[in-house]
C-alpha cells in the first residue's frame, strides 16, 4: 500500500529536550516536505526536499532542522523544542511535478511544555 | 508565498443543501488542487486542475479553475453528513505549494 508514515502520532515533551520526528515513503517520490497546521494559520510550509541531499527552507524554517541522507526518509529535527512549537505537523511526499498527488501522513501532534 | 484566501471560513448547512467555496488570489498558478481533511488526518487530494476555464467532477462535487488561473471554486450539490470536514485549495507554481487555510464544513442531518 502506498503510503507515507510518521512517527511518533503523539508526543508530549519538555523546553529544550532535542527531539526527531520520523517520516518514510514508499513511493519513490523525489519530493518531500513538513508542514505544521495551526488553528487560524493553516498549513505552513517548514521544510522541503526536492531529492537526496538537497534541501531547502519553506516559509516558517526557525527551529527546525532537516535531511534528506535517502530517498525514502526525511526527518524532521527540533533541537531545542520551544512552546511555540506546540503544532500539528504532517510530512508529505509527491513526484517532482507540483502538479503531481501530493500525499500526507497521519500527523503527529506535539505539545511542548 | 503566493496568498490563496478562502471563503467562506466556516460554514454550517442542513443535509441536501447546495454550496460553494472559494479560493482566490492575486497570483497565477499552475495549477490548483483541492484537498479534503478530516479530523485527526492528513490532507487527501480531491482533484488537480491545470486549463484556465477548466471543470471536474468527482459525484457530487464540481471544481472549476478561473480562466486566468488565479481562482477557482468547489461546488457540492446535496451536501451529505459525510461531505463534513476541512477543504484545501492549494496553488502550484515551480516547486512551491501553497495553501489557502481552509473551509471548515459541517453538514448536519
Amino acid at each position: 500500500e502506498a503510503q507515507v508514515t510518521q512517527n511518533p502520532r503523539y508526543l508530549i515533551t519538555v523546553t529544550g529536550k532535542k527531539l526527531t520526528v520520523t517520516c518514510s515513503q514508499n513511493m519513490n517520490h523525489e519530493y518531500m516536505s513538513w508542514y505544521r497546521q495551526d488553528p487560524g494559520l493553516g498549513l505552513r510550509q517548514i521544510y522541503y526536499s526536492m531529492n537526496v541531499e538537497v534541501t531547502d527552507k519553506g516559509d516558517v524554517p526557525e527551529g527546525y532542522k532537516v535531511s534528506r541522507k535517502e530517498k525514502r526518509n526525511f526527518p524532521l529535527i527540533l533541537e531545542s523544542p520551544s512552546p511555540n512549537q506546540t503544532s500539528l505537523y504532517f510530512c508529505a511526499s509527491r513526484f517532482s511535478g507540483v502538479g503531481n498527488t501530493q500525499y500526507f501522513g497521519p500527523g503527529t501532534r506535539l505539545t511542548v511544555l | 508565498t503566493q496568498l490563496l484566501e478562502q471563503s467562506p471560513q466556516f460554514l454550517s448547512i442542513q443535509e441536501g443543501e447546495n454550496l460553494t467555496v472559494y479560493c482566490n488570489s492575486s497570483s497565477v498558478f499552475s495549477s490548483l488542487q483541492w484537498y479534503r481533511q478530516e479530523p485527526g488526518e492528513g490532507p487527501v487530494l480531491l482533484v488537480t486542475v491545470v486549463t484556465g476555464g477548466e471543470v471536474k467532477k468527482l459525484k457530487r462535487l464540481t471544481f472549476q479553475f478561473g480562466d486566468a488561473r488565479k481562482d477557482s471554486s468547489l461546488h457540492i450539490t446535496a451536501a451529505q453528513p459525510g461531505d463534513t470536514g476541512l477543504y484545501l485549495c492549494a496553488g502550484g507554481s515551480g516547486y512551491a505549494l501553497n495553501f489557502g487555510k481552509g473551509t471548515s464544513l459541517l453538514v448536519t442531518p
